[in-house]
């Protein structure tokens, strides 16, 4: 089975600290991993992926994930945050064996910068 | 968001009303999806096409009725929802080719079944 936790709900960061948005996973085999941005009233907007290669993505707007084999995670990350980048995150999976492009998701995590 | 474009973006209906969900696609992709997005909830996959032919229905209830007509255009037919379907409906359309390609997504429709 497939699946991805995203174990906070709420992460609070003032501006201009890095931010960091967990999320691990479960699936079989090797991994396809994604991180998708919703912004109010919006669709979810690609960030950045991981496919093969670079343990260490950079996506759009400055973010940045590593992707950990051993611990199964896939963290969001970026060393100073922006008030603009509050928004809800999404973190997303799926397996490169069963060859169907399906994607799970996690639940959410509610990123708000404090000015 | 022109990429992936969703009408209409608001829908109210009684649960004995017939409405359509569009979704249309500028990308030039042969896979299409529809999800749910409800509160608290991870996303649901509810219908996939590749290529216009379905290739996933996620358990979907019968009063869903998805349409692909071509690669480009898909509909979400809705008949005697329940107040329990109100969520956001997301269209997301792909390449298509099983290599790791990345889903964009429309807006959304936020439906609303009293």
């Amino acid at each position: 089975a497939q699946s991805v936790a995203q174990p906070e709900d709420q992460v609070n960061v003032a501006e201009g600290n890095p931010l960091t948005v967990k999320c691990t996973y479960s699936v079989s085999g090797n991994p396809y991993l994604f991180w998708y941005v919703q912004y109010p009233n919006r669709g979810l907007q690609f960030l950045l992926k991981y496919i093969t290669g670079d343990n260490l993505v950079k996506g759009s707007y400055g973010f940045e994930a590593e992707f950990n084999k051993s611990q199964t995670s896939f963290h969001l990350k970026k060393p100073s945050a922006l008030v603009s980048d509050s928004a809800l995150y999404f973190c997303a999976v799926r397996s490169v064996q069963t060859g169907a492009n399906n994607l799970f998701f996690g639940t959410g995590t509610r990123l708000t910068v404090i000015p | 968001e022109t990429g992936v474009t969703q009408t209409p973006r608001h829908l109210v209906m009684g649960m004995t009303n017939k409405k359509s969900l569009k979704c249309e696609q500028h990308l030039g992709h042969n896979a299409m999806y529809w999800y749910k997005q409800s509160a608290k909830k991870p996303l649901e996959l509810m219908f996939v096409y590749n290529f216009k032919e379905q290739t996933e229905n996620n358990s979907v209830p019968s009063r869903f009725s998805p349409e692909c007509p071509n690669s480009s255009h898909l509909f979400l037919h809705l008949h005697t929802l329940q107040p329990e379907d109100s969520a956001l409906y997301l269209c997301a359309s792909s390449s298509g080719m099983p290599s790791g390609e990345t889903q964009y997504f429309g807006p959304g429709t936020r439906l609303l079944v009293l």
